[in-house]
């Protein structure tokens, strides 16, 4: 049962331009969300996250966004630069202990 | 300072073999978790080692077992190895249990593969 989705495998941007990645998730009792960002040959790593009180958290070129009602979480990356380019995963949690992550879309950034 | 260390990198093991992975933690960390990840997947959580116990386990068989060292490292063994076990195993550490904001440090995994 996949209870964190990312319907959308890729996704083309131009550089300069706004990203946007989304992820929804089924259980209600997620109380942290995550993005991760992985290259190839390399574990994920951590970019940005958000807790269940809040509906936005931003971080330079990142801000994630939550709407809980609608269980949808999206991450917005602007402007897109090509090292942006990678497969980000989100992640959901109960208390931040074991997280389900989505399967992941990969970004591609056209210069 | 050094990030989570894996080893081996990559692996090939026979049907029905038995296999070890090896995890460092990150300096400072104390906790370790496991993770599968298969081809187009995202990762799945497979347990979690806090003070040399299994705290949380995910939805894997008894064939997956592990272990932590009280210098914070930790082992995951896989017994009678399926096909189905092919994937690159994710070892990811935390200061603490429960990693709400921060998150994880992923190290670059363990590409196993059976044949």
């Amino acid at each position: 049962d996949q209870q964190v989705k990312q319907n959308s495998p890729s996704l083309s941007v131009q550089e300069g331009r706004i990203s946007i990645l989304n992820c929804d998730y089924t259980n209600s009792m997620f109380d942290y969300f995550l993005w991760y960002k992985k290259y190839p040959a390399e574990g994920p790593t951590f970019l940005i996250s958000i807790s269940s009180i809040k509906d936005k958290n931003e971080d330079g070129r990142f801000t994630v966004f939550l709407n809980k009602s609608a269980k949808h979480l999206s991450l917005h990356i602007v402007p897109s630069q090509p090292g942006d380019s990678a497969v980000y995963f989100c992640a959901a949690s109960v208390t931040g202990n074991q997280f389900y992550f989505g399967t992941g879309t990969s970004l591609t950034v056209i210069p | 300072d050094a990030g989570v260390t894996q080893s081996p990198t990559h692996l090939i093991k026979t049907r029905g073999q038995q296999v070890t992975l090896r995890c460092s933690p990150k300096s400072g960390h104390d906790t370790v978790s496991w993770y599968q990840q298969a081809l187009g997947q995202g990762p799945q959580f497979i347990f979690q080692y806090y003070e040399e116990e299994e705290r949380q386990r995910g939805n894997f068989p008894d064939r997956f077992s592990g272990h932590q060292f009280p210098n914070y490292s930790s082992e995951l063994n896989v017994n009678a190895l399926l096909l189905g076990d092919s994937a690159l195993y994710l070892c990811a550490s935390s200061s603490g249990r429960f990693q709400g904001a921060g998150g994880y440090t992923f190290g670059s995994g363990t590409r196993l593969t059976v044949v």
